[in-house]
C-alpha cells in the first residue's frame, strides 16, 4: 500500500527539549516538504528536499532542521529555538518534474508542555 | 502578502445545491493550481488541478475553473453532499523559478446542510 506516513499522530514537548517528527513514503517521490498549520491558517512552508542528502529553507525555517538522507525518509526536528511550536505539521512528497501535485501525511500534533 | 487569497473563511449550502468556493491570487508568474481537501486533524487530500493553458477542467462533481486576466479560480461542486464538508485549500505554484514550491490560501470551510 503506497503513502505517506507520519508519527506520532501527538506529540509533546517539554521546555527546552528538541523532538523530532518522522516522516516516511514509499512513493519514491524524490521532493518531500514539511509544512506548518495553524489555526485559521493556510499551511506554511518549513522546509523541503528535491533530492537526497540536499534540502532548503521554507519560509519559516527558524527553530527547526531536517535531514534527507534517505530518498524514503525526512524527518522534522523541533528545536528548543521554536518558542511557538504548538501546531499541526504536516508532510508531503511529490515525484520529480510536473505536474506539482503534493500528496500528504496525516500529520502530526504538536503541543508543549 | 499574501499571493493566495481564499476571503470567504466560510460557506454554507443545502444538500444538492451547488457550491463555489473562490481564489485570487497575485502572481502572473502562477501557471499550476490545485485544490485540496481538509478535514480536522488529517492531512489535506488532492481534489483538482488545473494548467493555465486551460481555463476549465472537470473530474466528476468538481470542476475548476481558471480566470487568467482576472487571476481568479472558482471550485465549483455539484451536487453537495454532507460529506463534502471541509476545509478547502486552494494552492498555486510558478513553475520556472521557483521549484514548484505550492504557496497555499488560507482556506474556506464549506458546510453542506441535509
Amino acid at each position: 500500500d503506497g503513502g505517506i506516513t507520519q508519527s506520532p499522530k501527538y506529540l509533546f514537548r517539554k521546555e527546552g527539549q528538541n523532538v523530532t517528527l518522522s516522516c516516511e513514503q514509499n512513493l519514491n517521490h524524490d521532493a518531500m516538504y514539511w509544512y506548518r498549520q495553524d489555526p485559521g491558517q493556510g499551511l506554511r512552508l518549513i522546509y523541503y528536499s528535491q533530492i537526497v542528502n540536499d534540502f532548503q529553507k521554507g519560509d519559516i525555517a527558524e527553530g527547526y532542521s531536517v535531514s534527507r538522507e534517505k530518498k524514503e525518509s525526512f524527518p522534522l526536528t523541533v528545536t528548543s529555538a521554536q518558542k511557538n511550536p504548538t501546531a499541526f505539521y504536516l508532510c508531503a512528497s511529490k515525484s520529480g518534474g510536473l505536474p506539482e501535485t503534493q500528496y500528504f501525511g496525516p500529520g502530526t500534533r504538536l503541543l508543549v508542555l | 502578502d499574501q499571493q493566495v487569497k481564499q476571503n470567504s473563511p466560510s460557506l454554507s449550502v443545502q444538500e444538492g445545491r451547488i457550491s463555489i468556493l473562490n481564489c485570487d491570487y497575485t502572481n502572473s508568474m502562477f501557471d499550476y493550481f490545485l485544490w485540496y481537501k481538509k478535514y480536522p486533524a488529517e492531512g489535506p487530500t488532492f481534489l483538482i488541478s488545473i494548467s493555465s493553458i486551460k481555463d476549465k477542467n472537470e473530474d466528476g462533481r468538481f470542476t475548476v475553473f481558471l480566470n487568467k486576466s482576472a487571476k481568479h479560480l472558482s471550485l465549483h461542486i455539484v451536487p453537495s453532499q454532507p460529506g463534502d464538508s471541509a476545509v478547502y485549500f486552494c494552492a498555486a505554484s510558478a513553475r520556472t523559478g521557483s521549484q514548484g514550491n505550492l504557496i497555499f490560501g488560507k482556506g474556506t470551510k464549506l458546510s453542506v446542510k441535509p
